[in-house]
């Protein structure tokens, strides 16, 4: 079955860029037919969207997170990554990657917390 | 972007209980509409898609009704492993936009 795993820093400074990598396995990304997909939820709140891309490439982000997000797929690897560049302590949340189509998330990875502190 | 309002934002109720959350979008997405379970420590699960289709292996005592701009979820009978969040989530537009939450409690 489908899997994935969120990877990452744990801890970024302000103004850095945050960069999250999420490992597919049980299906080749490659093989098309999913959309893969970054979700995060701040703490104690809800769950925002942040965007997905296709095999293809083609993506699509949320746009409160402005220019500043960006969503790459590298299928020799069977793995896409997530950059979001200038943080602040307010994109401090849990991230995950999913899988599905453009708009269910059918399969979680078990998430990553990031902090942005100084 | 589409809002998504839940209500309650909390429930507390008794084992064996029927147990309905409400969500209502602030524009019709038609049958663009989800449903995740999320408990403490865990990653959402995908419970229902399509306002009523159950996700394979989810138990029968969760359903989802509804069009357009009011839906509901419902747990026929409240056991003790369905404590839990829940949220509604649309998929009509992007951006894609999830509700704040219904925390369930045991009473």
């Amino acid at each position: 079955q489908v899997q994935l795993q969120e990877s990452g820093p744990g801890l970024v400074k302000p103004s850095q860029t945050l960069s999250l990598t999420c490992s597919v396995s049980g299906v080749s990304i490659s093989g098309g037919g999913y959309f893969w997909t970054w979700i995060r939820q701040l703490p104690g709140k809800g769950l925002e969207w942040i965007g997905y891309i296709y095999y293809s490439g083609s993506s699509n982000h949320n746009p409160s997170l402005e220019s500043r997000v960006s969503i790459s797929v590298d299928t020799s690897k069977n793995e896409f990554s997530l950059k979001l560049t200038s943080v602040t302590p307010a994109d401090t949340a849990v991230y995950y990657c999913a899988n599905g189509g453009s708009g269910v998330f059918h399969v979680w990875g078990r998430g990553t917390l990031i902090t942005v502190s100084s | 972007d589409i809002q998504m309002t839940q209500s309650p934002s909390s429930l507390s109720a008794s084992i064996g209980d029927r147990v309905t959350i409400t969500c209502r979008a602030s524009q019709d997405i038609s049958n663009y509409l989800n449903w995740y379970q999320q408990k403490p420590g865990e990653a959402p699960k995908l419970l229902i898609h399509d306002v009523s289709t159950l996700e394979p292996g989810v138990p029968s005592k969760f359903s989802g009704s509804g069009f357009g701009t009011d839906f509901a979820f419902t747990i026929s009978s409240l056991q003790p492993e369905d404590i839990a969040t829940y949220y509604c989530q649309q998929y009509d537009d992007l951006p894609r936009t999830f509700g704040q939450g219904t925390k369930v409690e045991i009473k």
